[in-house]
């Protein structure tokens, strides 16, 4: 079991373009979710998938962030055009749904500069 | 609107003491609520979970206890040691799976040895 594995590590890119991060759930978790994490409001949840459907999108900030899960072993979430308030730590995390209580296991996270 | 509150920003104890960690939630719909414990460059590490059913889990040093009529819980780590440096995070859930977690800022431990 790898874990979650997302890539990249980090990422800096200028004002304007496109930015994909990527992540690898837990073989056989049925849940993905993407957070993201910045100093002003701590660990936030932008989308969660089940069985690969977006369920709950309510945390996108803007249409400018779009997330999709085309199978259960990957999943990406885009922003087009990147802007420098998008600079934060990007967390993907995965679970199975019916381990109630039991905690997500969390990747290592991107951090990504927009400059 | 934060719906979890750690309001220690910081903690610094003595190795082999007991750690208090504490968190306040508004939202009577909640019924699970997690610890997770996060260090630099890591993603958080999942470490213990209590149900509104109860009002203490254990599982080796760490014991979370939780109130509901005062919409508190904490964390108590005992003996604290040094490893036990992170940032640690409370979470809560109103879905039954204990999806979907709204979590606290995040309160900063350090134990001094």
């Amino acid at each position: 079991d790898a874990g979650v594995i997302q890539s990249p590590r980090h990422e800096v890119t200028e004002m304007g373009q496109e930015v994909t991060l990527r992540c690898k759930p837990i073989s056989g978790h049925d849940y993905l979710f993407w957070y993201r994490q910045t100093m002003m409001r701590g660990l936030e949840l932008l989308i969660y998938f089940n069985n690969n459907v977006p369920i709950d999108d309510s945390g996108m900030p803007e249409d400018r962030f779009s997330a999709k899960m085309p199978n259960a072993s990957f999943s990406t979430l885009k922003i087009q055009p990147s802007e420098p308030r998008d600079s934060a730590v990007y967390f993907c995390a995965s679970i199975l749904g019916d381990r109630v209580g039991s905690g997500y296991t969390f990747g290592s996270g991107t951090r990504l500069t927009v400059v | 609107d934060q719906q979890v509150k750690q309001n220690s920003p910081s903690l610094s104890v003595q190795e082999g003491r007991i750690s208090i960690l504490n968190c306040d939630y508004t939202n009577s719909m909640f019924d699970y609520f997690l610890w997770y414990k996060k260090y630099p460059a890591e993603g958080p590490t999942f470490l213990i979970s209590i149900s509104s059913i109860k009002d203490k889990n254990e599982d080796g040093r760490f014991t979370v206890f939780l109130n509901k009529s005062a919409k508190h819980l904490s964390l108590h780590i005992v003996p604290s040691q040094p490893g036990d440096s992170a940032v640690y995070f409370c979470a809560a859930s109103a879905d039954k799976y204990g999806n979907k977690l709204v979590f606290g800022a995040g309160t900063i431990l350090r134990v001094k040895s």
